[in-house]
Parts: C-alpha cells; sequence; structure tokens
C-alpha cells in the first residue's frame, strides 16, 4: 500500500517569510497532485506535477516533483494570511487510487 | 456548470439505520470517486468507478456499498450505519491524468 507523509503537519509562520512544506511517497509515481482546503470547505486544486523535474508556480506557491526521491515540495514565497488553509498532496500510481498526505495545517500570523 | 453535487449536505443517523449519499457531476467525467474524511488521517478513498458500469474498492471500503447509475451520478450507500462512520464523506471526478474535483462534502454524524 502506498505511503504518503507530509511535514511539517502545522506550521505557524509569520508574514512575509518563506517556508516549503515536504510530501514523501512510498512508491514509485510519476504523478502528483496539491490541493487547498478551507476550514469547513471542500478542496481546491493547486498544483498537477506529472512528470520528474516538473516544476508549477501560481502567485507565492510553487510546487516541484523529484519522482527519483519520492520527494514532492510546496514552496511558500512572502507568505500572507490569505495563504492560510490546509495543503493536501496526493499521489496516483495507477490512474485510478489516490492516496492522500495527512495534511500540513498553515497559519500565516502578522 | 455546477461542477460536482452532493447532497444531503448534512445528516445524523442512529446506529443501525441506512442512507444513501448521492453525488452528480457534470463535467463528462469518466472516472468518480467516493472519500472519507476524518480529523488528522487525510482523505482515504472508499470506492472509485472508473468507466460507467464499473466500481473498485479503495482504501477503505468496509460497510458500503456504491452504485454508478450513470456517467453523472455516483452513490454510496450505508447499509447500517455505525458511529465509526460519523465523518464528512467527499465525491470527487476527474477525466485521465489530471485533477479531481471535489463536491461540497457531507457532513454525516452517526449516534
Amino acid at each position: 500500500e502506498l505511503k504518503v507523509e507530509q511535514n511539517p503537519l502545522f506550521l505557524s509562520m509569520q508574514e512575509g517569510k518563506n517556508y516549503t512544506i515536504y510530501c514523501n511517497y512510498s512508491t514509485t509515481s510519476d504523478r502528483l497532485y496539491w490541493y487547498r482546503q478551507d476550514p469547513g470547505k471542500s478542496l481546491e486544486s493547486l498544483f498537477v506535477l506529472l512528470s520528474n523535474g516538473a516544476v508549477k508556480q501560481e502567485g507565492r506557491l510553487m510546487a516541484s516533483l523529484d519522482t527519483k526521491a519520492r520527494l514532492s515540495t510546496l514552496h511558500i514565497t512572502a507568505a500572507v494570511h490569505d495563504l492560510s488553509a490546509t495543503y493536501f498532496c496526493a499521489v496516483d500510481t495507477t490512474g485510478n487510487q489516490f492516496y492522500f498526505g495527512t495534511g500540513t495545517s498553515l497559519t500565516v500570523i502578522p | 456548470n455546477a461542477g460536482v453535487t452532493q447532497t444531503p449536505k448534512f445528516q445524523v443517523l442512529k446506529t443501525g439505520q441506512s442512507m444513501t449519499l448521492q453525488c452528480a457531476q457534470d463535467m463528462n467525467h469518466n472516472s468518480m470517486y467516493w472519500y472519507r474524511q476524518d480529523p488528522g488521517m487525510g482523505l482515504r478513498l472508499i470506492y472509485y468507478s472508473a468507466s460507467e458500469g464499473t466500481t473498485d474498492k479503495g482504501e477503505v471500503p468496509n460497510g458500503y456499498n456504491v452504485s454508478r447509475l450513470n456517467k453523472r451520478e455516483f452513490s454510496l450507500r450505508l447499509e447500517s450505519a455505525a458511529p465509526s462512520q460519523t465523518s464528512v464523506y467527499f465525491c470527487a471526478s476527474t477525466h485521465g491524468a489530471y485533477e479531481q474535483y471535489f463536491g461540497p462534502g457531507t457532513r454525516l454524524t452517526v449516534t
């Protein structure tokens, strides 16, 4: 069974600072997804990474994928309060079974 | 274009009662999924349907059944609810190796 681990699980960071969330997974895959969830809400897709070395950026968020290391990172640049949310990575190995990490709860404080 | 819709939004059941959670998507997606989300455990796949007419078990299928009624609709049934099934249930759909689109969720409490 595929295991997906995220760290940290909880992250409190000051506005304007940079930080990275890590997503490690246990089985070969070249399909990795990042989602955002606001409290009490559904999940919203942020990034789709479909090959080794893929890098995607949107605003203050940048995601990358290293399939050899089985590692994806979500880098936050100059955090703002609006980025406070829970971030999930998910890995798909068969095209139909998605395994999610436990999530990283991010709080950006002034 | 409503995306993925789920009904009901909230439900309280007594132990042993049954219910069906409904999900529909209007994006012409082939694949549909049911997840449950529990605190500290992320999302876990219950069942999925890769195409109309097929269903397969996910990570935590025990206590659930599903029906892919047509390409648009995928329902999840709890035959005899248990307190351990208290959770938030999300339906999702996708087409190929792309991101999943999630419904708003159903918050289920079993007492």
